[in-house]
């Protein structure tokens, strides 16, 4: 399974609503996550299961989506929101990720 | 602490082989799935392998046949034996826990990752 995501890059200012979205070449359900991951550190798991936030981080974060098309949803971006994301499928094996989405100051 | 711990990385001959390991503190191998995943200098993350606790294993096209992943319950640590390496294969390589999260399904998550070691395949 194939997943797509855009827009490859973005730049955004601090309190900005910013949407990611993430397209799957066949239906997956909702077998869809996200991470962040900034730079020089690993992954961490920020939405599972298309909108489940993983324990511990902050509501602003949301995500919808099902069947082939999904979103993540920053609702007033904070400085330390600014990384890169991934969506990933978790429908079968191989888990595909997403090619990412830079998140960059304006 | 639950913590993960990579080693093993480093600069190879194209057609070398290397082993990474990645020690597991916290929760145990043996009863976890864990997996691999690696990222190219500046490029996005790519899937690599998969040990199940059945012990089924499997494997990103572009590593089947080459590596092998494999784990040692009684030291808690997961391997990734690397063979015929190529150029294409230089990345970070992060292990990864993979847990089953339930909810209307049953969802699988990559919650703790380690730091990541670099393999760097070149002459």
């Amino acid at each position: 399974i194939q997943v797509t995501q855009s827009p490859s890059s973005l730049s955004a200012s601090v309190g900005d609503r910013v949407t990611i979205t993430c397209r799957a070449s066949q239906s997956i359900a909702n077998y869809l996550n996200w991470y962040q991951q900034k730079p020089g550190k690993a992954p961490s798991l920020l939405i599972y299961a298309v909108s489940t936030l993983q324990s511990g981080v902050p509501s602003r974060f949301s995500g919808s989506g099902s069947g082939t098309d999904f979103t993540l949803t920053i609702s007033g971006l904070q400085p330390e929101d600014f990384a890169t994301y991934y969506c990933q499928q978790s429908y079968s094996v191989p888990h595909t990720f997403g090619q990412g989405t830079k998140v960059e100051i304006k | 602490e639950v913590q993960l711990v990579e080693s093993g990385g480093g600069l190879i001959q194209p057609g070398g082989s290397l082993r990474l390991s990645c020690a597991v503190s916290g929760f145990s191998v043996s009863n976890t799935y864990m997996t691999w995943v690696r990222q190219a200098p500046g490029k996005g993350l790519e899937w690599v392998s998969v040990v199940y606790v059945t012990g089924n294993t499997y494997y990103a096209d572009s590593v089947k046949g080459r590596f092998t992943i494999s784990r040692d319950n009684s030291k808690n640590t997961l391997y990734l034996q690397m063979n015929t390496l190529r150029a294409e294969d230089t990345a970070v390589y992060y292990c990864a826990r993979e847990m089953v999260r339930y909810g209307s399904g049953s969802y699988d998550v990559f919650d703790i990752w380690g730091q990541g070691t670099m393999v760097t395949v070149s002459s």
